[in-house]
């Protein structure tokens, strides 16, 4: 499995757009690059996920660099409710969690 | 469409005693999978259960096992409990075996063993 790194933690103001950053520079070809988070004690839950262009949803957008070595998710305009933990995973055949990034949104 | 359900979601158990933790999946998918999750080790793969067979298997002993049944619902058992095996267990689901990115969690079973 591809291993990524993401930083610890990071703090973002409501309403102001959150960007977490996530490296997973020996991703294979085919290999997807999917988000997940988790809020306290709550079952993991799917955000988005991309192979190599940008993707966007009713949650969240997706950049992946072009060489494929890095992704940025983006929240448009956290809110209070988008605090947790969340996990830039590369896919395998099962999901492989890192530590991933605590993100808390401050009011 | 009803999401993944597990039960029960708490359950205090003895050392030495077996549990067995139960989830039925998302109407129509046919893959569940069992994560672990402790704060040191964070969440792992336990294994993960297709057509009612065991498709693939996390690095964890022999006291942890599983089984699907016909309607795709799983359970997955502990044996001969310890101490460290206090964590939430997640059961995932998704349509199709070894699609792991595209999976559906449950809110998970709460085990404390005392």
């Amino acid at each position: 499995d591809a291993k990524t790194t993401q930083p610890t933690s990071m703090d973002c103001a409501e309403g102001r757009a959150a960007n977490l950053p996530c490296n997973h520079s020996t991703i294979s070809g085919n290999e997807y690059v999917y988000w997940y988070r988790q809020i306290h004690s709550q079952g993991p839950q799917y955000i988005i996920h991309g192979l190599k262009n940008n993707e966007t949803n009713e949650m969240a957008s997706l950049i992946i660099t072009e060489d494929r070595k890095s992704s940025t998710l983006i929240l448009p305009h956290a809110t209070l409710r988008d605090t947790a933990v969340y996990y830039c995973i590369v896919r395998a055949r099962q999901l492989t969690f890192g530590s991933g990034t605590q993100l808390t949104v401050l009011p | 469409k009803a999401g993944v359900t597990q039960t029960p979601r708490y359950l205090i158990k003895t050392r030495g005693q077996q549990v067995t933790l139960s989830c039925s999946p998302i109407s129509g998918h046919r893959s569940v999978s069992w994560y672990q999750q402790t704060p040191g080790q964070g969440l792992q793969f336990l294994f993960e259960y297709f057509s009612e067979t065991q498709r693939n298997k996390g690095n964890f002993p022999g006291r942890f096992s599983g089984r699907q049944f016909s309607n795709s619902r799983s359970e997955m058992n502990v044996s001969t409990l310890e101490l460290g095996d206090s964590a939430l267990y997640l059961c995932a689901s998704s349509l199709e075996a070894g699609t792991g990115g595209w999976a559906f969690f449950g809110q998970g079973t709460r085990l404390t063993v005392v």
